[in-house]
């Protein structure tokens, strides 16, 4: 149980172009999904964490007009990278959490987005 | 402000050896803290976590782990090393807002 599935699971784009990656969790339902960056070698910096309905919350430094987040259903999460340039390429992970104070999240096996 | 330190970027033991690999954390109150392990291009997979009680922890793939509070550490353990255990390993500790990771450190196994 508590599988979280990401799609596409790599991608390339050319500079100015949008991509979306989608998040689900596939056999519980997620009050809260989280998305992360991950730069190589490095750890998983939060970019934001979206609520079921409502707006998502951006870590200080995250362009929200630029990554978009929709939280459309207990079970969907998508991000939306708009207008990619070649400094947005890196690792894209989501991870889900199954109820509301909860501290336990589950990830998904991550995207890896290359913009040319 | 929570945060997580693991000292070790890169550690290397050989197939069979022991391994402890360190992790300290800040953390304000009762931390919940958790291991997860990352292969390469793959997402985080728990090994376990520390929630209360028993402060020795058993996970999966026969890690463990011991929370100590007096020294704000949650060291992870195995008593032989497996060259599959070759991979990223993240500690973290959580709050009902987010996770917070420490760098990570990555492990090398030799045959």
């Amino acid at each position: 149980g508590a599988v979280v599935s990401q799609h596409p699971s790599w991608v390339i784009c050319k500079s100015g172009t949008s991509v979306k990656i989608e998040c689900r969790s596939l056999d519980f339902q997620a009050t809260t999904m989280f998305w992360y960056r991950q730069f190589p070698k490095q750890s998983l910096m939060l970019m934001a964490t979206s609520n079921e309905g409502s707006k998502a919350t951006y870590e200080q430094g995250v362009e929200k007009d630029k990554f978009l987040i929709n939280h459309a259903s207990l079970t969907l999460s998508t991000l939306t990278v708009t207008s990619a340039h070649p400094e947005d390429s890196s690792f894209y992970i989501c991870s889900a959490r199954p109820e509301r104070g909860s501290y336990e999240q589950y990830f998904g096996p991550g995207t890896r987005l290359t913009v040319t | 402000a929570q945060s997580v330190t693991q000292p070790d970027i890169h550690i290397t033991v050989s197939e069979g050896a022991s391994l402890e690999l360190r992790c300290n954390y800040s953390y304000g109150a009762t931390p919940y803290l958790f291991w997860y392990v990352q292969s390469p291009g793959q997402g985080l997979q728990l090994l376990l976590k520390y929630f209360s009680g028993d402060t020795l922890v058993q996970g999966i793939k026969g890690f463990e782990a011991e929370f100590k509070r007096s020294q704000s550490s949650f060291n992870l353990r195995k008593p032989s090393v497996h060259w599959s255990d070759a991979a990223e390993y993240f500690c973290a500790v959580g709050s009902a807002r987010q996770l917070t990771f420490g760098s990570g450190t990555q492990l090398t196994v030799l045959p």
